[in-house]
C-alpha cells in the first residue's frame, strides 16, 4: 500500500502560537511531498513543495516565513504555521509524491484541521 | 477558466441508481486522477488513469485521450458513496496535481 500519516489531526491554539503539523509516508520512500490548504467546500489549493534535503517551493501569495516548510527525511515533512492568528483557521493537507508504472502520483494524508483562538 | 472542469458540481442520487461525473481538462496530460473526500476530509485516490478504462468493485473510469475527456461511473449506488469526487491531472513532465472543482455527491437511502 502507499499510507501517509500526518499528525495532530485537530488542534486549537491560542492566536500568536506556532503549530508544527508533521507529515509522514510509512510504508514508501517520497522524494516529494506537498502541502495544501483547504476552505470549506472549496478545492485543495498548493502551498507548496517539499523535496528531502532542499527548500521548499512555495505557491504565490504563501508566505514562507509564516509558513515553515521543512523536508528531513524521505519520509517526513513538516508544516509550522508560526504565529497563528484566527485567518490561518483552515483545513491542511499533506500528500506524498510516489512514481508508479512511469506516472507521477500522489498519496494524501487525513489532514489537520487547525483552528485559531 | 480552470484547466480542469468537472460537472456536475452537486448531485443527489437514489440508493441504487447509477451515476456518472465528467471531467474535462484542457492540457497535455501524463495521468488523470479521480480521487474521494470524505466528509471527515481525508482524501482516497481511486483511479489514476492515462487511457483507456479502470474498474474497481462498483466504481468504473474512463477517459478518452483525443477529446480530453474522462468520467467516473459508479453502479448501484449506496448512501457511503456520498462524498466529494475530485479529478485532478498530472501534466506531462511534472508533479504537481491540478484540480478540478469536485463533486459533491449525495446518495439518499
Amino acid at each position: 500500500g502507499a499510507v501517509v500519516s500526518q499528525h495532530p489531526s485537530r488542534v486549537i491554539c491560542k492566536s500568536g502560537t506556532s503549530v508544527k503539523i508533521e507529515c509522514r509516508s510509512l510504508d514508501f520512500q517520497a522524494t516529494t511531498m506537498f502541502w495544501y490548504r483547504q476552505f470549506p467546500k472549496q478545492s485543495l489549493m498548493l502551498m507548496a513543495t517539499s523535496n528531502e534535503g532542499s527548500k521548499a517551493t512555495y505557491e504565490q501569495g504563501v508566505e514562507k516565513d509564516k509558513f515553515l516548510i521543512n523536508h528531513a527525511s524521505l519520509t517526513l515533512s513538516t508544516l509550522t504555521v508560526t504565529s497563528a492568528h484566527p485567518e490561518d483557521s483552515s483545513f491542511y493537507i499533506c500528500s506524498a509524491g510516489k512514481r508508479e508504472r512511469g506516472t507521477d502520483t500522489q498519496y494524501f494524508g487525513p489532514g489537520t484541521r487547525l483552528t485559531v483562538l | 477558466k480552470n484547466e480542469v472542469e468537472q460537472s456536475p458540481q452537486n448531485l443527489t442520487a437514489q440508493e441504487g441508481e447509477f451515476i456518472t461525473i465528467n471531467c474535462s481538462y484542457s492540457v497535455g496530460i501524463s495521468a488523470l486522477h479521480w480521487l474521494q473526500q470524505h466528509p471527515g476530509g481525508g482524501i482516497v485516490s481511486l483511479f489514476m488513469l492515462s487511457s483507456g478504462k479502470k474498474k474497481h468493485g462498483r466504481l468504473i473510469a474512463t477517459i478518452n485521450i483525443q477529446e480530453k475527456h474522462s468520467s467516473l461511473h459508479i453502479t448501484a449506488s449506496h448512501p457511503r458513496d456520498s462524498a466529494v469526487y475530485i479529478c485532478a491531472v498530472t501534466k506531462v513532465g511534472g508533479n504537481q496535481f491540478y484540480f478540478g472543482t469536485g463533486t459533491s455527491l449525495t446518495v439518499i437511502p
